[in-house]
Parts: structure tokens; C-alpha cells; sequence
């Protein structure tokens, strides 16, 4: 079983839909959970990230995280064709010098 | 832009060769962290330097090494290459110790193994 979990997609939605995406991951000792963008050939840009359990906004982005479930998600409003793109969770390793954890991404389309 | 950058973009080399990827990190940037990714394992952390000296291993194969030059940047050392190592290899930095969650990732190099 791999540490992080991701439905690699794709998934298509109309323009102006909410989207949910998910991750599952078995290290409880995960504490900081971060979300990635990353458009194709491109590098990961770093979208936010949140400290242990409960929400977090950023604009249209919301970050939420169950540490009771293992299960953080991320939602889109208003989503738009420019957020087409690969989304990827990824986790640090607790304790100092960390080693972070990628999911292997989910592949998002917005149709106009 | 990230303000990390990569050299060279592309790559192209037979199998048994030895190729070596560049990375210059953020201004302020004290840690780097080298990336595989492959289309079937996704994003596979390899390495961290943080100021010169190796602070973190992951799944790094021992063909591969790399280093950070006092000047901050780094180097990754790839050698005997075979066809399973085309990938694309990201490079990422961040302020230090405990600012992992936020790395910032440079553009990669392509490579390919033929």
C-alpha cells in the first residue's frame, strides 16, 4: 500500500463547476499536508498548505484535511480552464529534516 | 517563475552514459531537494542538501549522487544510465530545515535514454 493516495483522473468538468479533489494516506504522523498545481511540462508550484486537521481558504482554493479519516481534499470554486491542470497532494515526513511524500496526482480538465 | 532554475532543459544520451543535471536554487534559498518523476511512480523524492552537506535520502539509486556547491548549487550525477531512468528530474529549494512544505520547483530536465 503506498503512504498516498490519489484517483489519478482525469476528471472533466463543465466551467463554473466545483471540484473536489481527494487524497487518502496511511501515515498518521503526517502533520502539514500540501497541494501542488502542476500544468503540463511544467514544474509543481505550490498552491497552499495546512497544519493538522480542519479548513483553510485561498481565494477560490479551499484545503481540507480529516485526520480522524486519514482523508484531505481540495476544492475549487468558479473553476475555470486555466485550472486545468495535474493537482498533487504531497505530505513531509515528521521530525527534522523531511522527506516529503507526493501523491501521484489527479488529472483535471475544465471544459469552457 | 519559481526563481529556480534547471540546466539543461532537454537531454538525450545513450544507455551506460553519465550525465550531470544543474540546479540553481531561490535567492535566500539554503536547501535543495532533487525529484524523479516518472509517468508510473509519479513524483519520487531522491535527495536534500541543505548549506553544502546531504540531510536526506530517499529512493535514490547508487548510480546516482549529487551535491551542493558552496556557491548553493547543486548537481545531480546520473551514471551507467539505462532506459528506465528517462524521466523527468525536478529540482527544488526552500529557506531550511522545517520549511519543507514550501519548495519551490524549477522547470526539470527532461531526459531520455535511448
Amino acid at each position: 500500500q503506498k503512504e498516498v493516495e490519489q484517483d489519478p483522473g482525469p476528471l472533466s468538468v463543465p466551467e463554473g463547476a466545483i471540484v473536489s479533489l481527494n487524497c487518502t494516506y496511511s501515515n498518521s504522523a503526517f502533520q502539514y499536508f500540501m497541494w501542488y498545481r502542476q500544468y503540463s511540462r511544467k514544474g509543481p508550484e505550490l498552491l497552499m498548505y495546512t497544519y493538522s486537521s480542519g479548513n483553510k481558504e485561498d481565494g477560490r482554493f479551499t484545503a481540507q484535511v480529516d485526520k480522524s479519516s486519514k482523508y484531505i481534499s481540495l476544492f475549487i470554486r468558479d473553476s475555470q480552464p486555466s485550472d486545468s491542470a495535474t493537482y498533487l497532494c504531497a505530505m513531509p515526513n515528521s521530525g527534522g529534516y523531511q522527506k516529503v511524500t507526493f501523491g501521484t496526482g489527479t488529472k483535471l480538465q475544465v471544459i469552457p | 517563475d519559481s526563481g529556480v532554475t534547471q540546466t539543461p532543459k532537454h537531454l538525450i544520451t545513450a544507455t551506460g552514459q553519465r550525465v550531470t543535471l544543474r540546479c540553481s536554487p531561490r535567492s535566500g534559498d539554503l536547501s535543495v531537494y532533487w525529484y524523479q518523476q516518472s509517468l508510473d511512480q509519479g513524483l519520487q523524492f531522491l535527495i536534500q542538501y541543505y548549506n553544502g552537506e546531504e540531510r536526506a535520502k530517499g529512493n535514490i539509486l547508487e548510480r546516482f549522487s549529487a551535491q551542493q556547491f558552496p556557491d548553493l548549487h547543486s548537481e545531480l550525477n546520473l551514471s551507467s544510465l539505462e532506459l528506465g531512468d528517462s524521466a523527468l528530474y525536478f529540482c527544488a529549494s526552500s529557506v531550511g530545515p522545517g520549511r519543507e512544505v514550501e519548495q519551490y520547483f524549477g522547470p526539470g530536465t527532461r531526459l531520455t535514454v535511448t
